[in-house]
């Protein structure tokens, strides 16, 4: 079974733009959760899209949004770049979300400048 | 806000040594799974803990999970270069794994 994938892998952009990463999880998997991880943060939820409807949500501003398609495959979209959004953003998947395993993909990197 | 402070953040040993990360919180947690993330890639869960006081042995590594589910710890033996990681802890507060708290991190680096 091909693992969960993220694209693209990395990222440069500059601050004001806006950027689309998506994820695709593993077959079968109908939830999918994002984070961000950052040198000084370290690793912080974002959003869970289950059933193309968001779950669950941390505590991040209205820039970071996501969408969740019918096939599972997730996007998530940041508004009006800035420099502190550089990141690695990771996807994860996981069969209904709850207290199953997650698994991650290889993130996306993103920079910002 | 949970936290999950990790100890300690930098840990350099030779071949052969034994190491323990320490996993802190000031919460109580339903589970605490354990991760390890190498470059360029995500984290990979390593092991769930979800009794207080439960011990689990993967291998050379022994996880064990506190008597009041707030703390954990993971025990490497006779550390070997392939241990090298990040080694996260994560906790499982709001009764869904999908909405992990994640620890500071434990950067671990075995040499010959």
């Amino acid at each position: 079974k091909a693992g969960v994938t993220q694209t693209p892998r990395y990222l440069i952009k500059t601050r004001g733009q806006q950027v689309t990463l998506s994820c695709s999880p593993i077959s079968g998997h109908r939830s999918v959760s994002w984070y961000q991880q950052t040198p000084g943060q370290g690793l912080q939820f974002l959003f869970e899209y289950f059933s193309e409807t968001q779950r669950n949500k941390g505590n991040f501003p209205g820039r970071f949004s996501g969408r969740q398609f019918s096939n599972s495959r997730s996007e998530m979209n940041v508004s009006t770049l800035e420099l502190g959004d550089s990141a690695l953003y990771l996807c994860a998947s996981s069969l209904w979300g709850g207290r199953e395993t997650q698994y991650f993909g290889p993130g996306t990197r993103l920079l910002v400048l | 806000t949970q936290l999950l402070e990790q100890s300690p953040q930098f840990l350099s040993i030779q071949e052969g040594e034994n190491l323990t990360v320490y996993c802190n919180s000031s919460s109580v947690f339903s589970s605490l799974q354990w991760y390890r993330q190498e470059p360029g890639e995500g984290p990979v869960l390593l092991v769930t803990v979800v009794t207080g006081g439960e011990v689990k042995k993967l291998k050379r590594l022994t996880f064990q999970f506190g008597d009041a589910r707030k703390d954990s710890s993971l025990h490497i033996t006779a550390a070997q270069p392939g241990d090298t990681g990040l080694y996260l802890c994560a906790g499982d507060g709001a009764g869904t794994a999908s909405k992990l708290t994640f620890g500071t991190g434990t950067r671990l680096q075995v040499t010959l």
